[in-house]
């Protein structure tokens, strides 16, 4: 069981370059989540899933995009990087009940 | 828009002296964690808090949950530096889909000294 894995750990990349990052739970949790972190702000959400086939938006979605492609895996991509979305970002994952939301262990991205 | 708000974001200590981080939070919310992070890594999830009056405590942690006042303590007890590290509080909103995402405060950077 290794819980919410993400991938890549790091990253850098030039302004204007795209890339997606990847999450995925073996928890069988419906609902997944992308955020960022940056730092004194705190963890700030980016876009969530409640369920498979479903997305939404949650405070600071611009720049970004996401895809629920199963069960398991929720993607960020960000098509066009800019300097202002280097940060670290985290994948989280919580089951029925709410009772605990789990986060996958980071990616760390550099714009340059 | 729900607010959650934190303080200290700084808090340096000694070590065997006890303390408490606020965590104060705009709207009503019948959930309410507490993380803890260490410098590079993810975020370890401490406690859940459901209801009000709700108390948990884990060795020198203690957590507590007032919905009335929308307020969360975490107090710490005889502090040690392994200790040492960020606290983050956070509160969860709930739409008619199933939960939003957490609304994170800004955390909480403790330093206990020897």
């Amino acid at each position: 069981n290794a819980g919410v894995t993400q991938t890549p750990k790091f990253q850098v990349l030039k302004t204007g370059q795209s890339m997606t990052l990847q999450c995925a739970q073996d928890m069988n949790h419906n609902s997944m989540y992308w955020y960022r972190q940056d730092p004194g702000m705190g963890l700030r959400l980016i876009y969530y899933s409640a369920s498979e086939g479903t997305t939404d938006k949650g405070e600071v979605p611009n720049g970004y995009n996401v895809s629920r492609l199963n069960k398991r895996e929720f993607s960020l991509r960000l098509e066009s990087a800019a300097p202002s979305q280097t940060s670290v970002y985290f994948c989280a994952s919580i089951g029925t009940g709410y009772n605990e939301q789990f986060f996958g262990p980071g990616t760390r991205l550099t714009v340059l | 828009e729900l607010k959650v708000e934190q303080n200290p974001l700084f808090l340096s200590m000694q070590e065997g002296k006890n303390y408490t981080i606020y965590c104060n939070y705009s709207t009503t919310s019948d959930r309410l964690y507490w993380y803890r992070q260490d410098p590079g890594k993810s975020l370890e999830s401490l406690f859940v808090l459901l209801s009000n009056g709700a108390v948990k405590q884990e060795g020198r942690l203690m957590a507590s949950l007032d919905t009335k006042a929308r307020l969360s303590t975490l107090h710490i007890t005889a502090a040690v530096h392994d200790l040492s590290a960020t606290y983050f509080c956070a509160v969860v909103m709930y739409s008619g889909g199933g939960a939003d995402g957490l609304t994170f405060g800004k955390g909480t950077h403790l330093i206990i000294q020897p």
